[in-house]
């Protein structure tokens, strides 16, 4: 069936590092995707969105790259900090102009 | 400002029982949006209200879900005759428009007993 999925479920990191958190979709209609931080006991936030007619997008210390072609989003954070740590989703819209299809997310843990 | 609030922040219920919760958009935002996030999942959409009007129910497990908006402001999620499969956070969100990104709220945590 079409989902959204993440490639790896964990991700540890050393302080200062770059993160790469990898999303695949498989529905060729959407067209906005959404990456969303989750920490402990909180609400998503979000990080950064893009749309496909775009490859790569930045926000600060955030960089989000969209692959059609394969249907691969990635979310790059530079100098990872703990604060960082959290859960990523990626969220595509499917073609329609509200409902967001989340994916099960990606533990990133950042050691000091 | 103020971001999205939701109430109660934890809700403990014994199965059979009704409860609603309860969210408070940002203001001016026209969209609102309720998701149902299980213990390591990631978000299920349930419903999305333009104004007041709820054009896609379609994410409602069952009909014991019910929502409501009123004012263009303030939501209820109702779950009649709660059951253990029901535990779970609430999240609620709001957006400017509805192609814009949402904001999300605390959520409220359902634990049916």
């Amino acid at each position: 069936g079409e989902s959204v999925g993440l490639h790896l479920p964990t991700l540890s990191v050393q302080e200062g590092d770059n993160s790469i958190i990898n999303c695949a979709y498989s529905n060729s209609a959407s067209d906005y995707f959404i990456w969303y931080k989750q920490e402990s006991g909180k609400g998503p936030q979000f990080i950064i969105d893009i749309r496909s007619n775009m490859d790569k997008r930045q926000g600060q210390r955030v960089t989000v790259l969209l692959n059609k072609t394969v249907k691969h989003l990635s979310l790059q954070i530079a100098a990872t900090q703990p604060g960082d740590s959290a859960v990523y989703f990626c969220a595509e819209n499917r073609g329609s102009n509200y409902k967001l299809t989340f994916g099960k997310g990606t533990l990133l843990t950042v050691n000091p | 400002g103020a971001g999205v609030s939701q109430s109660p922040s934890n809700k403990v219920t014994e199965k059979g029982k009704d409860v609603e919760l309860r969210c408070d958009p940002i203001s001016g935002h026209t969209a609102l949006y309720w998701y149902r996030q299980r213990l390591g999942q990631g978000l299920e959409f349930l419903i999305y209200f333009q104004g007041n009007s709820a054009p896609d129910k379609s994410g409602l497990p069952s009909d014991r879900f019910s929502a409501e908006r009123t004012g263009e402001s303030v939501s209820t999620l109702t779950i009649q005759r709660t059951q253990q499969e029901d535990s779970a956070v609430y999240l609620c969100a709001s957006s400017l428009e509805a192609r814009y990104e949402q904001y999300f709220g605390p959520g409220t945590r359902l634990t049916v007993t």
